[in-house]
């Protein structure tokens, strides 16, 4: 059975840091991106990042770009996201979700949608 | 960035009803456009992938089509369970933005 289990959320202050983990079971790890995917309180849902399966092509939306790091463990079966300078902005749940790569068309993945997700980790940036 | 818009931004409906939830992408994005289910408290869940292969384990009544641009899902009779929000996702780029989500009331 394919699991995901994040951990690290929790309150931290504006400017603070976290890092959040992924545990992944039931699946070949390496063969798959992986995302990071938030929902900020009644709001929609918001793609953080993402890694390739050997971290060839790692990316991060705007938001979040030079404050967040994405990093995987293959040997660990692990995902990480690393949050520095944390804002208010910031408050949401956080998802790890699982794609499938179908291939790479001008340095380009092209996906298969998220089959598999977390049951989130809450961050919370208040004072 | 490929915006993804989505139509309407919630309905109200009735069991037996059947649903169309539209979604337009900003650029042509071929056939790689997913749809999620989300229920409140609760992950989002895979429906449809590549707009129109229905993920395994997933009722025959939703459907997805579309290419390009103009996507749609339909719930051909929807059952209770179905009240939920769902949310349109590109996978031709990244970022993989989502679209704005339909929340699915009950009449």
């Amino acid at each position: 059975e394919v699991q995901l289990v994040e951990s690290g959320g929790g309150l931290v202050k504006p400017g603070g840091s976290l890092r959040l983990s992924c545990a992944a079971s039931g699946f070949t790890f390496s063969s798959y991106s992986m995302n990071w995917v938030r929902q900020a309180p009644g709001k929609g849902l918001e793609w953080v990042s993402s890694i390739t399966s050997t971290s060839t092509y790692i990316y991060y939306a705007d938001s979040v770009k030079g404050r967040f790091t994405i990093s995987r463990d293959n040997a660990k079966n692990s995902l990480f996201l690393q949050m520095n300078s944390l804002r208010a902005e910031d408050t949401a749940v956080y998802y790890c979700a699982r794609e499938d790569i179908v291939v790479v068309e001008a340095a380009t993945p092209r996906g298969e949608g998220f089959d598999y997700w977390g049951q989130g980790t809450l961050v919370t940036v208040s004072s | 960035d490929i915006q993804m818009t989505q139509s309407p931004s919630s309905l109200s409906a009735s069991v037996g009803d059947r649903v169309t939830i539209t979604c337009r992408a900003s650029q042509t994005i071929n056939s790689y456009l997913n749809w999620y289910q989300q229920k409140p408290g609760k992950a989002p869940k895979l429906l449809i992938y590549t707009a129109s292969t229905l993920q395994s384990g997933v009722p025959s009544r939703f459907s997805g089509s579309g290419s390009g641009t103009d996507f749609t899902l339909t719930i051909s009779s929807l059952q209770p369970e179905d009240f939920a929000s769902y949310y349109c996702q590109q996978s031709y780029s990244t970022p993989r933005t989502f679209g704005q989500g339909t929340r699915v009331e009950i009449k």
